[in-house]
């Protein structure tokens, strides 16, 4: 079955410490989005890639960053972890831009030591 | 400023008892409105899109409608699997921007 499936399910990583986590799809979309979503609140887009194009959320922190080599993968890096960091992070994807119908893989639920 | 407002936070039902849901809105220019379903500790589940004022759509139990100012989402004779959260999101013509409302907490009592 097509799925947005997301590497690892759960991480621990140490205050300051860089972390990276992955997304993969077998869909053939061209859009990834990446969330965070804390406990009890709604999901807050971060960016998005386009294909290879590169879309910040205006209040997204230098902190995190993105990268995307193919169209299958594309990785949330965050620099220095911080205790406020601690949240799902959920990857998306969709066939075209225009934030049309997303698929989500299950999340990666991060915690910061 | 753009605001997704939901309501209830949370709504508690049970089995065969009709209500619904609200996501009100205030955009400068709507792109799109989405309705996801969430439930612990997995990623939403798309349900559907409105454009304009005046549409909907349906789906097995739920019903999605669409003015200028807000959406419904209607659910008919709810079961207990209808237990989950409902997220609505807008897309806006605002730097292009997403996001989504605080969502509602639904309970199917059987």
């Amino acid at each position: 079955d097509a799925m947005v499936i997301q590497n690892p399910r759960y991480q621990v990583t140490q205050f300051g410490k860089p972390v990276t986590l992955s997304c993969s799809q077998t869909l053939n979309h061209n859009v990834m989005y990446w969330y965070q979503q804390k406990s009890s609140q709604a999901p807050k887009l971060l960016f998005h890639y386009y294909d290879k194009d590169f879309n910040n959320e205006a209040d997204t922190p230098d902190n995190f960053q993105s990268r995307r080599p193919n169209t299958s993968f594309c990785f949330l890096d965050i620099r220095s972890p911080g205790l406020g960091d601690a949240a799902m992070y959920l990857c998306a994807t969709s066939r075209n831009p225009g934030h049309n119908e997303q698929f989500f893989g299950p999340g990666t639920r991060l915690t910061v030591l | 400023e753009d605001q997704v407002t939901q309501s209830p936070e949370a709504l508690r039902l049970q089995e065969g008892e009709s209500s619904s849901l609200n996501c009100s809105y205030t955009v400068s220019g709507l792109r799109g409105l989405f309705w996801y379903r969430q439930d612990p500790g997995k990623g939403p589940e798309f349900l559907f899109t409105l454009y304009s004022a005046g549409e909907e759509k349906e789906k097995e139990r739920l019903k999605a409608t669409l003015t200028k100012k807000e959406s419904f989402l209607h659910i008919t004779a709810p079961k207990p699997e209808d237990s989950a959260t409902y997220l609505c999101a807008v897309h806006v013509n605002t730097g292009n921007q997403f996001y989504f409302g605080t969502g509602t907490s639904l309970t199917v009592i059987p």
